[in-house]
């Protein structure tokens, strides 16, 4: 059971706009900054999202972040075959005194 | 660029250890906390440990605490992770990463390929 909270699926056609959401609470997303990671099949995870809303340079624009209170939401827009992944969203939880995860969401590309 | 290339993995007994290494290269390795990750074969990403800049601030989860530690070499570029008592559920492949910031509280920007263990008798 993860700490962050993630639907385990999500899916769109090429083209179209697709959101996917990460529940965390007071201690993690609420206090701290959120960030998203795209995993490529057979691959190590990439940074897609840091600091709720900031993308690394050469990460498309298709890509944003959000966060409000204590969840945060990944959208994707205009859908492409290669985004076809798991999305793990992460936050350092004060709690804890470490780092948690959500339990990733695999998206498909239909 | 940013490398990390890890090593040390492969097949252990169950209750044996293990070793693992991380060569860093690409940034001034002293100013960056660390990370190691794990992923067991299909699931999702779990949080091992983080070491700071200097290596003076230690985080692990809890249920790693007291059998894996987390080490620096800054005069080497290198971090690495001790796990102990090992058991099959640290099936895993493991991944060092880089922090944003020097304490470990910043974010993993960078990854490495990550090493396969294996527990099994």
């Amino acid at each position: 059971q993860s700490v962050l909270t993630q639907p385990p699926s999500a899916s769109g056609t090429p083209g179209q706009r697709v959101t996917i959401s990460c529940s965390g609470s007071s201690s993690n997303i609420g206090s701290n900054f959120v960030y998203w990671y795209q995993q490529l099949p057979g691959t190590a995870p990439k940074l897609l999202i840091y600091r709720n809303n900031q993308r690394p340079s050469g990460v498309p624009d298709r890509f944003s972040g959000s966060k409000s209170g204590t969840s945060a939401s990944l959208a994707i827009s205009g859908l492409r075959s290669e985004d076809e992944a798991h999305y793990y969203c992460a936050a350092w939880d004060d709690s804890l005194s470490g780092w948690v995860f959500g339990g990733g969401t695999k998206l498909t590309v239909l | 660029q940013v490398q990390l290339v890890e090593s040390g993995g492969g097949v252990v007994q169950p209750g044996r250890s293990l070793r693992l290494s991380c060569a860093a290269s690409g940034f001034t390795f002293s100013r960056y906390a660390m990370h190691w990750v794990r992923q067991a074969p299909g699931k999702g990403l779990e949080w091992v440990a983080t070491l700071s800049y200097d290596g003076t601030n230690k985080y692990y989860v809890d249920s790693m605490k007291g059998r894996f530690t987390i080490s620096r070499d800054n005069s080497k570029n290198t971090v690495s992770l001790q796990m102990n008592s090992l058991t099959p559920e640290d099936t895993a492949v493991y991944y060092c990463a880089k922090d944003w910031d020097i304490f470990g509280t910043g974010g993993i920007d960078y990854w490495g390929q990550g090493t396969l263990v294996t527990v099994s008798s």
